[in-house]
């Protein structure tokens, strides 16, 4: 089992959608990150939590310590939300990022 | 601020070829890392540099792959030979200082090996 997983592998949804994305981890850690990957490759950190909510324009993240669980929500999503949205969590022990595998999030017009 | 740069952002090679990566780092960071990302996986670290100390090369195929950062800014990652399972993304971050500090990164350099 991975050490980070996340959920929908795939996610397609329709303009104006409200988005979910959810990351899972077994591992004791000092902080999650939440990154956004489009093609082409080049990687943009969005948060970094190490416990509560933050937000940032129509970004929310949100972390539970207790459940080893983060989520991801995109309010009044865009097109150009379009991308691939990536949980790594922070290892406690070495500070080495472990990464999930990624969700690709197509939204359509 | 000035991001993390990258170059060259595509490199197409023949295997048994030699390539290198070039990064400079966000000033005033510390900490700058190089990872692998093969196509549909997440990416991997090959080397983490604190200034030009290495903290962590235990995943670097130092047969074939090495990576310097002499003056403890920017940052070459080299391998010499290519192989076919080498083609993936090199991405180059940088943090203030290591530990759980937020990673900045670059854009990235696709290598194919043909």
């Amino acid at each position: 089992k991975n050490e980070v997983e996340q959920s929908p592998q795939n996610l397609t949804a329709q303009e104006g959608e409200f988005i979910t994305i959810n990351c899972s981890y077994s591992v004791g850690i000092s902080a999650l990150h939440w990154l956004q990957q489009h093609p082409g490759g080049g990687i943009v950190s969005l948060f970094m939590l190490s416990s509560g909510k933050k937000k940032h324009g129509r970004l929310i993240a949100t972390i539970n310590i207790q459940e080893k669980h983060s989520s991801l929500h995109i309010t009044a999503s865009h097109p150009r939300d379009s991308a691939v949205y990536i949980c790594a969590v922070a290892r406690d022990s070495n500070y080495q990022l472990i990464w999930g595998a990624g969700t690709k999030l197509i939204i359509k017009p | 601020e000035a991001g993390v740069a990258q170059s060259p952002r595509y490199k197409i090679i023949e295997k048994r070829q030699s390539v290198a990566f070039w990064c400079n780092p966000i000033s005033g960071h510390a900490t700058l890392y190089w990872y692998q990302q093969i196509l549909g996986q997440g990416p991997k670290l090959l080397i983490q540099f604190q200034n030009n100390g290495v903290v962590d090369d235990s995943q670097l195929p130092k047969d074939r792959f090495s990576a310097e950062r002499l003056k403890g800014v920017d940052s070459t990652l080299k391998i010499q030979p290519a192989k076919l399972e080498d083609s993936a993304v090199y991405l180059c971050a940088s943090s203030w200082a290591g530990g759980v500090n937020e990673q900045f990164f670059g854009p990235g350099t696709r290598l194919t090996v043909l």
